[in-house]
This record gives structure tokens, sequence and C-alpha cells, in this order.
């Protein structure tokens, strides 16, 4: 399967722990998206990497989240101390950028994390 | 700042029928517009994507939809709904740069839950 791979799948964790969140994007996308979604609600923007470079973050990403991209591969996406109003669908996804490619500004996602904080 | 208005939560429709999704739109300047679909435990999947053009554009699935830049809006259609089709659908804008700068984040509509009856 080439398509966004995300991991763990589901979440359950305590109010007040970190949590960690991995998304491998298609191989050759050089670009990284976070999305947050709650029930009955569209995803939210929360970050962006192109290559290893975070460009762009949401005021909905506070000072608990912190995301990476090291190697301009993979990216994590890390919680501290959560809180029961994190808990939702984490979703990725990843684009070519480039006027070259076909798939030029089209995202692709993947399967989400879905987050329970009891 | 950019919005996505769907003003439908569901729409319903009998399996042969044609269907409309609604969508409108606010972005400064031009938009890129996209129609993403939502499986139950699934992430989203591309249907289709306005960028330059033809105001009709044509997608996935025998999917398409109407980009009509004085009504803001970009609605889903399909001649012949089916059982199948029955998902969550999502709408979602980013604004067109020309610089090359900017925001590369999608604006997404709450969603609509279109229910095909056999």
């Amino acid at each position: 399967d080439t398509g966004v791979s995300q991991n763990p799948r589901h979440k359950i964790t305590k109010r007040g722990q970190n949590v960690t969140f991995r998304c491998d994007p298609i191989s050759e996308h050089n670009r990284l998206y976070w999305y947050r979604q709650t029930l009955g609600q569209g995803p939210e923007f929360l970050t962006y990497f192109q290559n290893e470079a975070q460009l762009e973050k949401s005021r909905l990403l506070s000072d608990r989240f912190s995301a990476e991209r090291p190697k301009g591969s993979f990216s994590t996406l890390e919680i501290q101390r959560t809180e029961q109003g994190d808990s939702a669908m984490y979703l990725c996804a990843s684009s070519l950028s480039g006027l070259a490619s076909s798939s030029y500004n089209e995202q692709f996602f993947g399967p989400g994390t879905r987050l329970t904080v009891l | 700042a950019q919005s996505v208005a769907q003003p439908e939560d569901q729409v319903k429709v009998a399996e042969g029928n044609p269907l409309t999704v609604k969508c409108t739109y606010s972005v400064s300047g031009n938009p890129y517009l996209f129609w993403y679909v939502q499986y139950p435990n699934r992430g989203l999947q591309f249907l289709l994507k306005y960028i330059t053009g033809d105001n009709l554009v044509k997608g996935s699935y025998g999917f398409e939809a109407e980009f009509n830049k004085s009504q803001t809006s970009f609605h889903l259609k399909k001649p012949s709904a089916l059982v199948s089709d029955s998902a969550l659908y999502f709408c979602a804008v980013r604004a067109q740069t020309y610089s090359g700068a900017g925001s590369y984040q999608l604006t997404f509509g709450k969603g609509t839950k279109l229910s095909v009856i056999p």
C-alpha cells in the first residue's frame, strides 16, 4: 500500500499523560499536514511541513502540541499533558508541490489516529 | 480568512435519482476548491478539484461539480445515485497564491451526510 499511513489507529490515555502519533506520507511527497477532526465537524488545520521545515501553525496548536519531521519523511505529533478536550481524530495528509505534478495542490489523507482522553 | 458553508447536514435521495450536495465558500482572491468523501472509520478520499479553467469539473465515481464564481458556489452533483455513495461529503477551499508564498491549509465545511435509499 503506497498511501499515507498513521500509527496507532486508536489511542486511549488518561488525562495528563503524553501521547505521540506517527505519520508516514506518500514517499515522494514533500509536503505534510496535520489536521484535527471532532465529531460532527470537518477537519481543522493544525500545521504543515515542507520537507523538514515547519512553515505554518494554526492557533489551535497550543504549547502542549509539538510536531516534527526530522528528515523530511515521516512526522510525529506529540501532545503533552493531555486534556479531555484533546479527544478527536488526528489526520495526516501529504501532497506534492510543483507545477509539473498532475496532482498539484491535492492532499492525500491517511486513515487517522483516534485519541480518547479519559 | 477563508470559510466554507455546507448548508445541509443531511441529504437523502432515492437510488437512481440525481443528487446535489451544496457548498459555498469565502476566500480572498481566487480559490482552489475540493470535494472529499469520508466513509465510516476511514480517512478522507479525494473526489475532485477545481483549480482553473472549465467551470464543470469531473471526478471519481461519476461525480462532478460546477464552479460558480458569481455565487461563490461549488456544488457536487451526480446524475444517478448509488446506495454505495452513502457517506459523509466535505467541501474544502484554499486561496490561490501567485507568489508561491502563503497558506497551504485547506479549510473544510462541516460535512453533509448523504443517504441513498434503495
